[in-house]
Formats: structure tokens, sequence, C-alpha cells
């Protein structure tokens, strides 16, 4: 059964500052891996989409790696700022390319000004 | 459009009423989802459609009852909830259904309080 991992579950940061989100997996064998953005009440906003085959995806500030023989994922964050203040998930298909996705139990991050 | 709309926003029911929860997505998508997520938890997966085609169940139970008019429309009714039903509802939202390999859009989500 794949269980995903996240630590932290809280960090908190100055303005300024690069920092990294893990994500762990127990079954190395999946299709993809997506981080996920969170705001207080909201819904999900896909940041980053890696296929099995990718080590890395960037989108602007951000730079999520896949290491799929360690069952291990990064988030990098670069120059954080308070509007980067969420809750990241990852979540990986439960098997194959599975619609069933399985979701860490995020990392609540503060970006202090 | 590249938005999946939910509505209400917020839902305030009693054990005994029957309400529904509505999403709306205008971009083509094929596949539409209903997660459930409480408090603090990451969101939990309930139904699944693909074509307009009920496809997965995740065992919820059946005063959950989910319907697909057609592609662009995805309806969650309630009827009997219990207090513990109350939680966040959000729709998905992908082209197909192997959403591993397709980004999933979600909804901002449902606020449901069953009193």
């Amino acid at each position: 059964k794949q269980e995903v991992t996240q630590i932290p579950a809280a960090l908190s940061v100055p303005e300024g500052e690069n920092l990294v989100l893990n994500c762990s997996f127990t079954d190395s064998a999946i299709y993809n891996l997506q981080w996920f953005r969170q705001d207080p009440g909201k819904g999900l906003t896909s940041l980053l989409l890696i296929q099995s085959s990718q080590r890395e995806q960037t989108s602007g500030r951000l730079n999520a790696s896949l290491d799929k023989s360690s069952g291990r994922s990064t988030l990098y964050i670069a120059a954080s700022q308070p509007g980067d203040s969420a809750t990241y998930l990852c979540a990986v298909p439960t098997q194959g390319g599975s619609e069933k996705l399985v979701f860490g139990k995020g990392t609540k991050l503060t970006v202090n000004p | 459009d590249t938005e999946v709309t939910q509505t209400p926003k917020h839902l305030v029911m009693g054990m005994t009423n029957k309400k529904s929860l509505k999403c709306e997505q205008h971009m083509g998508h094929r596949a539409m989802y209903w997660y459930k997520q409480k408090a603090k938890k990451p969101p939990e997966l309930m139904f699944v459609y693909s074509y307009e085609k009920l496809s997965i169940n995740e065992s919820v139970p059946s005063r959950f009852s989910p319907e697909c008019p057609n592609s662009s429309l995805l309806n969650l009714h309630l009827h009997a909830l219990q207090p513990e039903d109350s939680a966040l509802y959000l729709c998905a939202s992908s082209l197909s259904r192997t959403a591993g390999a397709n980004v999933l859009t979600f909804g901002a989500g449902s606020r449901l309080t069953v009193l």
C-alpha cells in the first residue's frame, strides 16, 4: 500500500530565504508525482507534475526533483516571499497511472516579512 | 476558461435536509472527481467520473449521491447527513481518467456544515 510522508509538518522562515520541502513514498513504482499548494480554506493548486522518467521540473522560483529509487521528492523554493505562505502537498498515484492519488499530510509554510 | 467552479461556497444543513453541491468546468476535461477534506488532513477521494460514467466509488455512504449530467457538470446530492460529514468538499477535473498522467485542476471547494 502506497504511503506518502511529508517532513517537516510545519516550517517558518524569514522572507528571502531559500527552502526545501521533502516528500517520501513507500512504493517506488510510481507513474509520476505532483506538488500542490493549498491556501487556508481553499482548493488545491497544482504546482508541478514530474513524470517518472524525469528528474526535475521547474516553474519560476519552484524546482521539484524526483528520485524514484530512493522514494523521495523535494520542492525547492527560491527567494521565498510572504505570498508563498500556504500548505504544500505532494501526491502520487496509488498504482501505475491510476486516477486515485495518495496525498501526504502536507507541510505548512509560513514566510515572515 | 481554466477554472473549476464550485457552488455554493458555504452550506449549512440539518440532518434531515436534502441539498446539492455543484461543480462546473469548461476546459473539455472528461474526468471529474469529488474529494472530501477534513481540517488539517489531506483530501480523500470519494468518486471519479470518466466520460460521464461513474468509474470509482470509494465505498462512500449512500447518503452521498453523485451525478454527472454532462461532460461539464458534476453534482453531489446530499441527504440525511451526519455532523461528522462536515468538511470541505473539493471538485477536480483532468483531461482524462488517468489523472496520474494529467494535471488535476481543483475548484475552491464547498464548505459543508451539518448541524
